[in-house]
């Protein structure tokens, strides 16, 4: 059974707080790891697709690292702002096929303003 | 930028009834997918589709699902006779091709509630 944890499960943080929170996956037969951001109402949105050992990938002010090795990675939000607040998610190719994602259950953050 | 939509956005059924959730994927992507989330659980995957036939599926897909691609645009779930359990978010997904490092873009979803 293939499984893709994250921590913590919800989170508050103050506008302006930079944050952090984790993906842990298994570490064998890695291909890809995904992270989404998900608002309610609307579309889970594609931020980053981390491929490599020790990759690490930005997007304004969110930024995300790979350990392939240990089997995690960690996504960042430097000075959280409220539009922020979303689900976070992350997912895993399965082993053995290239189109099954399998997604953790998320991270709810919330930026209080 | 180019996007998934799906209708309905909810859809509520009785139980036994037939639904059809309808995708229209990203125009040049070839992969379609479906997922869905039962309230208060993960995001699952259901089946993957590529040159109109299945590609992959999970257990959940069994004989009351199945997929089309009617035309060239939509990308429909039809589940035969709905059952409460069946109550969840569906997402609709496309890829420009089946490779890890792909990208899946997903739609915003249909709420199916079966009562």
């Amino acid at each position: 059974i293939l499984n893709v944890e994250q921590s913590p499960q919800s989170l508050h943080v103050q506008e302006g707080d930079s944050t952090n929170f984790t993906c842990s996956f298994p570490s064998s037969n890695f291909y890809a790891l995904h992270w989404y951001r998900w608002e309610t109402a609307k579309s889970p949105e594609a931020l980053f697709v981390m491929t490599l050992n020790g990759d690490e990938k930005k997007k304004g002010r969110i930024s995300a690292t790979l350990n392939t090795k240990e089997g995690y990675s960690y996504l960042y939000i430097k000075g959280s702002q409220p539009e922020d607040s979303a689900t976070y998610l992350c997912a895993f190719p399965r082993a053995g096929s290239a189109r099954q994602l399998t997604f953790g259950s998320g991270t709810q953050l919330t930026v209080l303003p | 930028e180019p996007e998934v939509t799906q209708t309905p956005s909810h859809q509520v059924t009785q139980m036994g009834q037939e639904v059809i959730l309808r995708c229209v994927p990203i125009s040049n992507h070839l992969y379609f997918y479906w997922y869905r989330q039962i309230l208060g659980q993960k995001v699952e995957f259901l089946v993957s589709f590529y040159n109109n036939e299945i590609s992959e599926k999970s257990e959940i897909f069994d004989d009351q699902f199945s997929v089309e691609r009617p035309d060239g645009s939509n990308f429909t779930l039809k589940i035969r006779s709905t059952k409460l359990e069946d109550s969840a978010m569906y997402f609709c997904a496309s890829s420009e091709s089946a490779g890890p490092s792909y990208e899946q873009y997903f739609g915003p979803g249909t709420r199916l509630t079966v009562t």
